[in-house]
């Protein structure tokens, strides 16, 4: 069975450092990975997806995620937070044995300090 | 403009009564998704369908009816509403048929508080 695990319910980090929002999973083959980002009293919006080749994926607002299959992983991260980066970060899987289920971890709060 | 749109944003209602949440989406997607975000933020899904037919159905109580009049809408509704209920909707819609890297839109999401 498909399960996505973000072991952080909070992360803290001050503006323009650099920012870590940790996800791991475990699936029956090879997954299709994605993170979104969840503004409050907003719907979630796409930031980025793995599906195959470079391991490492740029989405959107200067975030990525690199992929590490040994480590079952697909860590968020940016290389200098801002404060409007402070939302609710969702790591979804789906594998690829095909189907439209998509599996959400229980979200991160990122909290950016000015 | 708005790509996936869900009315009522929000929804307030005795126990005992039968609501109905609508969804709509532009993107021209063949297939449609409901959500449930509880309280403490966790996102399940609840049904999808994938032009008007109903390929995911979770455990989720037959209180709940999605319809798919055609692809661009999805309207849940819900008969005999209980406290558990209350929590946010959210509609999502993706492209294709049968793909699994499809991107999610979500639409605004719908607050359900029942009293």
């Amino acid at each position: 069975a498909q399960s996505v695990a973000q072991p952080e319910d909070q992360v803290n980090v001050a503006e323009g450092n650099p920012l870590t929002v940790k996800c791991t999973y475990s699936v029956s083959g090879n997954p299709y990975l994605f993170w979104y980002v969840q503004y409050p009293n907003r719907g979630l919006q796409f930031l980025l997806k793995y599906i195959t080749g470079d391991n490492l994926v740029k989405g959107s607002y200067g975030f990525e995620a690199e992929f590490n299959k040994s480590q079952t992983s697909f860590h968020l991260k940016k290389p200098s937070a801002l404060v409007s980066d402070s939302a609710l970060y969702f790591c979804a899987v789906r594998d690829r044995t095909g189907g439209f289920k998509t599996i959400f971890g229980a979200g991160t709060r990122l909290f950016v300090k000015a | 403009d708005t790509a996936v749109s869900q009315t009522p944003k929000y929804l307030v209602t005795q126990m005992g009564n039968d609501k109905s949440i609508k969804c709509e989406q532009n993107l021209g997607h063949d297939t449609m998704y409901w959500y449930k975000q509880d309280s403490k933020k966790f996102l399940k899904i609840m049904f999808s369908y994938n032009n008007k037919e109903l390929i995911i159905n979770e455990t989720v109580p037959n209180r709940f009816s999605p319809k798919s009049p055609d692809k661009a809408h999805l309207n849940l509704h819900i008969n005999s509403l209980e406290l558990g209920d209350s929590a946010v909707y959210f509609c999502a819609s993706s492209q294709g048929a049968g793909t699994s890297t499809d991107t999610q839109y979500f639409g605004p999401g719908t607050r359900l508080t029942v009293l």
